[in-house]
């Protein structure tokens, strides 16, 4: 079976540091990817792991471990703009989305 | 980097009239498209799968008589939700899959229909 699990919501201050969890359980992998999401917009990109370890990119970050089924995406320095839903999908073609993650960036 | 231009971005139509959104690939080829559906505060949930030329491959539970999949060329691909319902509200989102597109995805816009 095709699972990927995230939380719901978080909530985060602004300036601080977030980390998003996904786990997950797919058939196949050709990656990991992270896209945020606005409310009534296409998600955008953010992210892809493919290996072990950890991406950098700007105030964006992500994790993947392999043999544990887990990744998360870290965001430093919140901004309010950060509010958003984080997508994590995986597996083979086509991807499989989790639910998304709403986080709500607070002054 | 990699575009899909997806039109309309919104859309009101009235129940039992049929609607097209069209997805473009812009500067790539996709020799793959997906088509998403999105519901409010919901995951996006994939729809069908078509490559250039060939039938779409619906998943379980999506009517391909109502939701009919036009793949014709590699740079385009257009979803036709006919006879619309209320129920088919939603919004819905393509992903094309070629060489330039960063892990290989790249989605349009999206298309806010409403059915009234």
């Amino acid at each position: 079976g095709q699972n990927i699990d995230q939380p719901t919501e978080m909530t985060a201050t602004e300036g601080a540091i977030v980390q998003i969890n996904c786990t997950y359980q797919t058939s196949g992998f050709n990656g990991l990817f992270w896209y945020q999401q606005h409310a009534g917009e296409a998600p955008t990109f953010l992210s892809y792991n493919v290996l072990d370890g950890l991406e950098e990119k700007g105030r964006f970050s992500s994790f993947l471990s392999r043999s544990k089924g887990y990744s998360y995406l870290l965001l430093k320095e919140l901004q309010m703009k950060d509010s958003a839903s984080y997508l994590c999908a995986g597996g083979e073609t086509p991807l499989v989305f989790g639910k998304g993650t709403r986080l709500s960036v607070i002054a | 980097g990699a575009v899909v231009s997806q039109h309309p971005s919104r859309v009101i139509c009235k129940s039992g009239t049929s609607v097209k959104i069209e997805c473009r690939s812009l500067d790539f080829q996709a020799t793959t498209m997906f088509w998403y559906r999105q519901f409010p505060k919901q995951s996006l949930m994939l729809m069908a799968t078509s490559n250039e030329g060939s039938k779409a491959t619906y998943e379980q539970g999506v009517e391909k008589d109502k939701f009919l999949i036009n793949h014709a060329s590699l740079t385009l691909s257009t979803l036709t939700v006919t006879s619309a319902h209320p129920e088919d509200s939603s919004f819905y989102i393509c992903s094309a899959r070629g060489t330039a597109a960063v892990g290989g995805y790249t989605f349009g816009s999206g298309t806010r229909l409403t059915v009234v």
